[in-house]
């Protein structure tokens, strides 16, 4: 089985532009679940998408959004870009969301000049 | 939320040696992982352990849930166990809003 697939690896970005970063999960896993990890705070949770629903979202702004398709696969979406916003991007899948063990992608390594 | 607290952030190794860490949790909580993440930034999940005790290889884990802690063992270290090791938890309402802990990172020396 294929595990959990994010592209692209590395981006970098100036500030105020967008970007949007992808996530397919483990075949059959459809809760898919964001993370930002950076050297000041650590991994932080951002949302997490079940059968295309956004069902649980962290303490980050309205320029992260993100969505599911019906495929299970989910785009993240961060909108005017900030210094602040560089960061590895992580996205995990299991089966349903609740409770169960996490299956981690290699990550997108954003930066944000 | 949840909190969660690691001990020790940091800490070396001779190579073969062994070692403990430590996850602490303020509240009842529906799953506990464990994780690795190696230099190169995945992370690889080591044990999933709400309660009880587990064994892979040179690494066990076990969780007392009723006292809100979590230890990992590592016996006989190698050179590629350095990493930052993460304790993760998700509260008892369900859902995958999980709470990672600041982590240990760990170098072992030849």
């Amino acid at each position: 089985k294929a595990g959990v697939t994010q592209t692209p690896r590395y981006l970098i970005k100036t500030r105020g532009q967008q970007v949007t970063l992808s996530c397919s999960p483990i075949s059959g896993h459809r809760s898919v679940s964001w993370y930002q990890q950076t050297p000041g705070q650590g991994l932080q949770f951002l949302f997490e998408y079940f059968s295309e629903t956004q069902r649980n979202k962290g303490n980050f702004p309205g320029r992260f959004s993100g969505r599911q398709f019906s495929n299970s696969r989910s785009e993240m979406n961060v909108s005017t870009l900030e210094l602040g916003d560089s960061a590895l991007y992580l996205c995990a899948s299991n089966m349903d969301g609740g409770g169960e063990k996490l299956f981690f992608g290699s990550g997108t390594q954003l930066s944000v000049l | 939320g949840i909190q969660v607290e690691q001990s020790p952030p940091d800490l070396i190794l001779q190579e073969g040696a062994n070692s403990t860490l430590r996850c602490n949790f303020s509240d009842s909580v529906n799953n506990l992982q464990w994780f690795h993440q190696n230099p190169w930034g995945q992370l690889i999940n080591l044990f999933y352990i709400p309660s009880g005790t587990k064994q892979n290889g040179r690494l066990s884990a076990t969780t007392v849930a009723t006292e809100r802690y979590s230890l990992l063992y590592i016996s006989s270290s190698q050179t590629t166990d350095s990493g930052v090791y993460f304790c993760v938890t998700g509260d008892s309402g369900g859902y995958q809003k999980v709470t990672f802990g600041i982590g240990t990172k760990l170098q072992v020396i030849p």
